[in-house]
């Protein structure tokens, strides 16, 4: 049984550009939530998903950033004119359930590097 | 005040001790307690799962939560060099809406020597 997958691993991007991080949930597995991790920082919610819903976005910045989770394919966390700031790894979860403590699986996570 | 406090270390230890992590927090709505295992550029690993006071056993991990105290623990017994990693305390809100993200401390960096 896979476990949650996301890709590409490692992403390089110059400013300006625009960064797209999938994730693929664990079979069986219909809730998705994003996390960030900064150098010396902990992880910090960004968003949490349902199929073609938005359930939570509290964490995730106002501009740039987006996210979707459509009926049919991976999970996209997507990043529009992507500034140094924006360098970290980048953690997909998902949850059976959703149900109130429902434990999350993470992936290995993406690696945004901004030059 | 961070919601949740964990020191980052490092903790050194001798290979065989036990080992005590712990994490403090200041927002009495959180429910469930986990903690993660992180070794290095991978993703978080989840070691244990608890949602009352008290102690939970599994092999050579303990979690202890004190919800009075709102303070949680990890021991780890018969510690081996192939512990050595970052342990994440996470916890979550108990909510009639469904999960919530998880908060989590910064990351205690653990180093077992052989």
């Amino acid at each position: 049984n896979a476990g949650v997958m996301q890709n590409p691993r490692h992403l390089v991007r110059r400013r300006g550009q625009e960064a797209r991080l999938r994730c693929s949930p664990m079979k069986g597995h219909s809730h998705v939530y994003w996390y960030r991790q900064l150098p010396e920082e902990g992880l910090k919610f960004m968003v949490y998903l349902q199929k073609e819903n938005i359930i939570d976005e509290s964490g995730m910045p106002k501009e740039r950033f987006s996210a979707e989770f459509p009926k049919e394919g991976p999970s996209i966390l997507r990043i529009q004119q992507v500034v140094r700031g924006d360098s970290a790894a980048y953690f997909c979860a998902s949850a059976r359930t959703g149900a109130t403590g429902d434990t999350q699986y993470f992936g290995p996570g993406t690696r945004l590097t901004v030059l | 005040q961070k919601e949740v406090e964990q020191d980052p270390g490092p903790l050194s230890v001798p290979e065989g001790a036990i080992v005590s992590l712990n994490c403090t927090y200041s927002n009495s709505a959180f429910q469930y307690f986990m903690w993660y295992r992180q070794y290095s550029r991978k993703g978080p690993e989840l070691l244990m799962y608890t949602y009352s006071s008290g102690n939970k056993e599994d092999g050579r991990f303990t979690a202890q939560v004190d919800k009075s105290s709102k303070y949680i623990s990890l021991f780890i017994r018969d510690s081996q060099p192939s512990d050595s990693a970052t342990y994440l305390c996470a916890m979550s809100v108990f909510s009639q809406g469904g999960a919530d993200g998880l908060t989590f401390g910064k990351g205690t960096h653990l180093i077992i020597q052989p």
